[in-house]
């Protein structure tokens, strides 16, 4: 059974800062993953898709890179923004389904 | 596109009666996904459909919940009768295909009292 772990569970940057979030899963049998971003109350909104035969992808000041052998990826992001506060979410798509990971607290502060 | 379209938005009923939540997928949408989210367990996909037929149920947690899909824009998660664990934020989703991105509806926050 797929799992997917993330860490940290929770993180505060001041504004400016780049960081990086986690994020492994147990079976590298995968087609894609997924990062997603989640505000307080609202739906998960799509931000990047690596499929397994890439190793990243770029949107703005977002780069997320996928090693399956190992079962890793990472969400960079660049130049961090109050608006940038949120729950970010991974998942990995196997057997036609997402697993997601419990996700990364953000909280950039001015 | 409006998104994936979920209603009622937030939906307050007490222990025992019976709850209809209610999506419409983004057209052109192959496959509709019915998540779970609480803080103790996360996400949890609960069922999914592909041409509006069920393919993978077994996250329902027991006889109590159905799901229909009756066409491409309609489908329907049904609690009867609910209880209080019941209560979370259930979202549907929809994708094109396997590959594709995959797209959230806003969610419907159930309480069950």
């Amino acid at each position: 059974k797929q799992e997917v772990t993330q860490i940290p569970a929770a993180l505060s940057v001041p504004e400016g800062e780049n960081l990086v979030l986690n994020c492994s899963f147990t079976d590298s049998a995968i087609y894609n993953l997924q990062w997603f971003r989640q505000d307080p109350g609202k739906g998960l909104t799509s931000l990047l898709l690596i499929q397994s035969s890439q190793r990243e992808q770029t949107s703005g000041r977002l780069n997320a890179s996928l090693d399956k052998s190992s079962g890793r990826s990472t969400l960079y992001i660049a130049a961090s923004q109050p608006g940038d506060s949120a729950t970010y979410l991974c998942a990995v798509m196997g057997n036609y389904k997402l697993t997601f990971g419990k996700g990364t607290l953000l909280t950039v502060n001015p | 596109d409006a998104g994936v379209i979920q209603s009622p938005r937030h939906e307050v009923t007490e222990m025992g009666q019976e709850v209809t939540l209610r999506c419409k997928p983004i057209s052109g949408h192959d496959y509709l996904f019915w998540y779970r989210q609480t803080m103790m367990r996360g996400l949890e996909l609960l069922i999914y459909f592909n041409n509006n037929v069920p393919i993978d149920d077994s996250g329902m947690p027991e006889d109590r919940f159905s799901a229909k899909m009756p066409n491409a824009s309609f489908s329907t998660l049904k609690i009867q009768p609910s209880e209080p664990r019941d209560s979370a934020v259930y979202f549907c989703a929809s994708r094109w295909d396997w590959t594709s991105k995959q797209y959230f509806g806003p969610g419907t926050r159930l309480t069950v009292t």
